[in-house]
């Protein structure tokens, strides 16, 4: 499986725009980029996944770099809501297991 | 769409007790997992099924963990007997198929050890 590096924690501004940056940079030509994130005391929740093209729902925006070597999750006008640990993950259809592997994620704080 | 469903939500148990925690998916996804969240971490598979068979339990520690999901739906997870670095947040996911990576994952059931 590619591995994948995060930042330990982030802070964002309420209102604004965070960007939270994961770097990918052996991933290969057949695995997608998943995002999660676990709000406190809940499960992990599903948020976007992309292969190469950037991609937006009504939660996030997913910006894949040219190279696919690294990648953005973009909340446009984060809440307080949104404070919680994010998840990037690497993964194939496929991959040996087919299961989602967890690293430390990214601890964002939304501050007011 | 109703959720995944896990009970109970708490449990304290002393060491060398038994325990069992207890998951049912989203209808209709043929793909469950189990996996331990302890604190400060991500969390880590246990135990997955694809309908009621098991496709892979590297990961589940046999001599005190156990896993069903005798008809293909629900799924229980038990623990016997307990030891303190067993307390962690056992959290349940479903998806509709393998290789399907979105997964819908359940509020967790805190445990405890004392």
């Amino acid at each position: 499986d590619a591995k994948t590096t995060q930042p330990t924690s982030m802070d964002c501004a309420e209102g604004r725009a965070a960007n939270l940056p994961c770097n990918h940079s052996t991933i290969s030509g057949n695995e997608y980029v998943y995002w999660y994130r676990q709000i406190h005391s809940q499960g992990p929740q599903y948020i976007i996944h992309g292969l190469k093209n950037n991609e937006t729902n009504e939660m996030a925006s997913l910006i894949i770099t040219e190279d696919r070597k690294s990648s953005t999750l973009i909340l446009p006008h984060a809440t307080l809501r949104d404070t919680a640990v994010y998840y990037c993950i690497v993964r194939a259809p496929g991959d040996a297991g087919n299961m989602l592997t967890f690293g430390g994620g990214t601890r964002l704080m939304v501050k007011p | 769409e109703a959720g995944v469903a896990q009970s109970p939500r708490y449990k304290i148990i002393e060491k060398r007790q038994s325990v069992a925690f207890w998951c049912n998916p989203i209808s209709g996804h043929a793909t469950l997992y189990w996996y331990q969240q302890i604190l400060g971490q991500g969390p880590k598979l246990l135990i997955q099924f694809q309908n009621n068979g098991v496709v892979d339990d590297s990961q589940l520690p046999k001599d005190r963990f156990s896993a069903e999901r005798l008809k293909g739906v629900d799924s229980t997870l038990k623990i016997q007997p307990a030891k303190l670095e067993d307390s962690a947040v056992y959290l349940c996911a479903s998806s509709p198929s393998r290789g399907n990576y979105g997964y819908t994952f359940g509020s967790g059931t805190r445990l405890t050890v004392v």
